[in-house]
């Protein structure tokens, strides 16, 4: 696998339901950002997360941190069809300098 | 404010073609960079620039040229094109080396090679 992989690869929900996704990596990180990508577009940042944070929020973004698990979730709450996209992690590693390595992403329907 | 501008947003080229996809960003950042984006699988770092007149290899620098002259602007050119090039390429921009900063991105060029 990946250094950063997504999951699941894709996920169907109603709007005003949560949306979960979440990130798993391999080796250590120094920080963690999530991007939305709308359908022809380019990525957008959403939050970034340093490996000392467990925790942060962002609107209706929450993201959260386990480096002992070597993982992170991106929750959406109460989503709406504007949240139907793509969601890439990137994690920043010491090995990597100061580059990226971007996960194959979850793909979110939001559903009217 | 325009960002990261990328162009041409589409184009399609024969085998062995050369080709300049051009990127620019106005915010004054020191770092650029290439990626290019294939079904199932994540951005993949071709080139990157830590500032003016200083360019470094990604992970899938075969095939592509990148340079630097100022701060604006950080061209990708493709030598000899190959139907494994077809891809959809981005080009990012943040403010410094800092990885510890979002990367900014363009709507990206969508190329096709035949």
């Amino acid at each position: 696998s990946q250094q950063g992989e997504e999951d699941p690869q894709a996920l169907s929900i109603q709007e005003g339901e949560n949306a979960t996704m979440n990130c798993s990596y391999k080796t250590s990180i120094n920080n963690l950002q999530w991007y939305r990508q709308n359908s022809g577009r380019g990525l957008v940042h959403l939050i970034l997360i340093r490996s000392n944070e467990r925790e942060k929020h962002s609107g209706r973004l929450r993201v959260t941190l386990d480096t002992s698990k070597k993982s992170s979730s991106l929750l959406i709450t109460a989503s709406r069809a504007a949240d139907t996209a793509s969601y890439f992690c990137a994690t920043g590693t010491p090995d990597y300098g100061q580059n990226f390595v971007f996960g194959p992403g979850t793909r979110l329907s939001v559903l009217p | 404010n325009a960002g990261v501008t990328q162009t041409p947003k589409f184009q399609v080229l024969k085998t062995g073609q050369s080709m300049t996809l051009q990127c620019a960003q106005d915010m004054n950042h020191e770092y650029m960079s290439w990626y290019r984006q294939d079904p199932g699988m994540g951005l993949r770092l071709i080139h990157y620039s830590v500032g003016a007149g200083i360019t470094d290899q990604g992970e899938v620098p075969n095939g592509y040229n990148v340079s630097r002259s100022t701060t604006e602007d950080f061209p990708l050119r493709l030598l000899s094109a190959a139907p494994s090039q077809t891809s959809v390429y981005f080009c990012a921009s943040r403010w410094d080396r800092d990885s510890n900063q979002p990367q900014h991105f363009g709507d990206g060029t969508r190329l096709s090679i035949l």
